[in-house]
């Protein structure tokens, strides 16, 4: 089946830890989005990549990056200068010049 | 710029009671508007979406909404709400701009025997 798989469904970060979240997908789509969410507050896109090995800052990308070696792979990394990760995180991918974006399941961040 | 306002951040309904969303967006240019669905610890299922052409759009599980430019809206609705139904739904706006979309805060539906 074609989707979007992220991993691990949660993960616990360490006070001054950099933890990476997955994010995998097998739609052949060009572009791939990191979104947070947090209670009330909707989505808010972190980064985006339309192609590979170029990405873009959202309107929340402090504390965060990103890489995209491959054209099915967008992990996102929180590093230890994101002071409030818990939340939960959304990839989604989409078909270059096409509007519909597609998501995965989701990652829960939980601090310890 | 681009933003969406979802009126209401809690609706509760009837089962068999109709269905009403509110979204209200800005835009600059002609817009493509979403609504998308989610259900608890989940990701965003597509409901519906406007591109172009007819101004009524309908989607999965019998819902639709109307795109009314001279309103700038674009609701969603259902005839008879389902138990099933009970999830938070959000509305996204898209102006082409990379596919980048901008979402509404979201509005929890829940459906009462």
């Amino acid at each position: 089946d074609g989707g979007i798989t992220q991993s691990p469904k949660y993960l616990f970060r360490k006070e001054g830890q950099n933890v990476t979240l997955s994010c995998e997908q097998n739609l052949n789509h060009d572009a791939m989005y990191w979104y947070r969410q947090d209670p009330g507050q909707g989505l808010r896109l972190i980064y985006y990549s339309q192609i590979v090995n170029d990405f873009q800052k959202g309107d929340i990308a402090e504390g965060y990056s990103v890489s995209r070696e491959k054209k099915e792979s967008f992990p996102l990394t929180v590093t230890s200068a994101q002071k409030n990760p818990t939340a939960f995180y959304l990839c989604a991918s989409s078909i270059q010049g096409e509007e519909t974006q597609y998501f995965g399941p989701g990652t829960r961040l939980l601090v310890l | 710029a681009q933003s969406v306002t979802q009126l209401g951040s809690h609706v509760s309904v009837s089962e068999g009671a109709l269905v009403l969303l509110r979204c209200n967006y800005s835009s600059s240019v002609p817009p493509y508007l979403f609504w998308y669905v989610q259900y608890p610890n989940q990701g965003l299922q597509l409901l519906l979406k406007y591109t172009t052409g007819a101004t009524l759009v309908k989607g999965i599980n019998g819902f639709e909404a109307e795109f009314k430019k001279s309103e700038t809206s674009f609701h969603l609705t259902k005839p008879s709400a389902h138990m099933s139904d009970a999830a938070e739904y959000f509305c996204a706006v898209n102006t082409g701009t990379a596919s980048k979309l901008t979402f509404g805060t979201g509005t929890r539906l829940q459906v009462t025997l």
